[in-house]
């Protein structure tokens, strides 16, 4: 079974402090990690994910297959990163063609206090 | 404007009745989830499917159907079953091991 698991309901840091949101998972294979956020009164968007190694907002993520983590990093946080984030993880494609189960962590509430 | 689009927005449901929530996409995408989200548990997945006919059992399936008739569209039922149904419906589609874009979601309340 695919697990993910946020420690932390909420994280409140001060505008130009580093962040960092922690992400385990469990996962029997090769997983497809990603952060979601979810901003006051907008949908839930994709943020980034671990195959494209890309930096998004100043937001970092490694994958640490060792560790079986994925944390969420930015090096000076924004008042404009105050939201939810969720840590998500995919598995592949079962050999029967079957969907893929689309699995996300319990989000954790970032607040960047001025 | 494409997209994903839930509707209503809000739904309220009497005790025992079934009710069923919609979900259509027109981004061509294959695969279709249903979560339910309440406060301090996340995202939790209720169903999922990635072709027509074709769907399978999320973490809490328990009290709810679906069905997946054509690619765009993908109902999610309450029904008299689900315990404690009262919560925040978000639907969502994807491309395979792509970005999943989600719906506004639905906020049922049962009175």
């Amino acid at each position: 079974a695919q697990r993910v698991t946020q420690p932390e309901k909420l994280l409140s840091v001060f505008k130009g402090a580093p962040v960092e949101l922690k992400c385990n998972y469990s996962y029997s294979g090769s997983p497809e990690l990603f952060w979601y956020v979810q901003y006051s009164r907008q949908r839930l968007q994709l943020l980034l994910r671990h195959i494209s190694r890309e930096s998004i907002k100043g937001f970092t993520a490694d994958l640490n297959k060792g560790e079986t983590s994925f944390h969420l990093k930015k090096p000076f946080a924004q008042e404009e990163d105050s939201a939810m984030y969720y840590c998500a993880l995919s598995g592949p494609m079962g050999t029967s063609g079957s969907a893929r189960q689309l699995t996300f962590g319990s989000g954790t509430q970032l607040t960047v206090l001025p | 404007d494409g997209g994903i689009t839930q509707s209503p927005k809000y739904l309220f449901r009497k005790e025992g009745q079934n009710v069923t929530l919609s979900c259509e996409q027109n981004l061509n995408h294959d695969a279709m989830y249903w979560y339910r989200q309440d406060p301090g548990q996340g995202l939790r997945l209720i169903y999922y499917s990635q072709i027509v006919n074709d769907f399978q059992k999320g973490d809490i399936a328990e009290g709810y159907s679906v069905s997946r008739e054509k690619k765009e569209s993908f109902p999610l039922t309450v029904t008299s079953a689900q315990k404690n149904p009262t919560a925040f419906y978000l639907c969502a589609s994807s491309i395979s091991q792509h970005e999943a874009f989600f719906g506004q979601g639905t906020r049922l309340t049962v009175v």
